[in-house]
């Protein structure tokens, strides 16, 4: 079957603009994560939904940014007024349901470039 | 808070020498424990876990047993090939939390495998 699914794979956007980066998952898995994989600061989790709703909101860096997830399926990470220290590549991963020891499946990331 | 420290790379290894990445641990609870792998140009991948203590975790050779006494996590191999060159991520995940299933990550350890 697919695995976890994100477009675009590449974005470049200027300073100031508003940007959004979306995940599939795996036809059936309830779980979904955001992380970020940047330079400095290594692999960081941002929110995770289970179902429509997002338990876990504590690693959004900030106000400019926020997720949603509709039908408990597809999840939209936007992220406004983008900085220069907004550039990582963004990393979505699915689990069948949420709990330590359940294998996350993770996408192939979409890079963001901010100029 | 959750932490896992991971020993700095990168490691430069010859064709079938043995490999040990260290990975220790901080946690509140009875964490999960992870090695997700990443090869290049390709996105991560789970390569082995252990969900309680004295478990050991396998998979393509490679393995880590869960240590809670030492609250380590580290991941051996016997004879290293040229294709296992990529960044390998001890990581882990709070069990005991039913709202915390989020991945805290160590920084990463590249593996480079010379002829």
């Amino acid at each position: 079957g697919a695995g976890v699914s994100q477009s675009p794979s590449n974005k470049v956007t200027e300073k100031g603009k508003d940007v959004e980066l979306r995940c599939d998952p795996i036809s059936g898995h309830t779980a979904l994560y955001w992380y970020r994989q940047s330079l400095g600061q290594g692999l960081e989790f941002l929110i995770y939904f289970q179902g429509n709703s997002a338990p876990d909101k504590s690693g959004l860096p900030s106000d400019r940014f926020s997720a949603e997830r509709t039908g408990g399926s597809v999840s939209t990470l936007t992220i406004q007024r983008t900085q220069q220290e907004d550039s990582a590549v963004y990393l979505c991963a699915s689990s069948l349901k949420t709990g330590g020891y359940n294998e996350q499946f993770f996408g192939p990331g979409t890079r963001l470039t901010v100029l | 808070g959750d932490s896992v420290t991971q020993m700095e790379g990168p490691v430069t290894l010859s064709e079938e020498a043995f490999l040990t990445i260290n990975c220790t641990y901080t946690a509140t609870g009875y964490p999960s424990l992870f090695w997700y792998v990443q090869y290049p140009g390709e996105g991560l991948q789970l390569l082995l876990k252990a969900t309680k203590a004295d478990d050991k975790g396998s998979n393509k050779g490679f393995e880590a047993t869960y240590r809670k006494e030492t609250t380590s996590f580290h991941l051996e191999k016997g004879s290293v090939q040229v294709s296992d060159s990529a960044v390998y991520f001890c990581a882990l995940s709070d069990q005991w939390d039913g709202t915390a299933s989020k991945l805290t990550f160590g920084t990463g350890t590249r593996l480079q495998v010379t002829l």
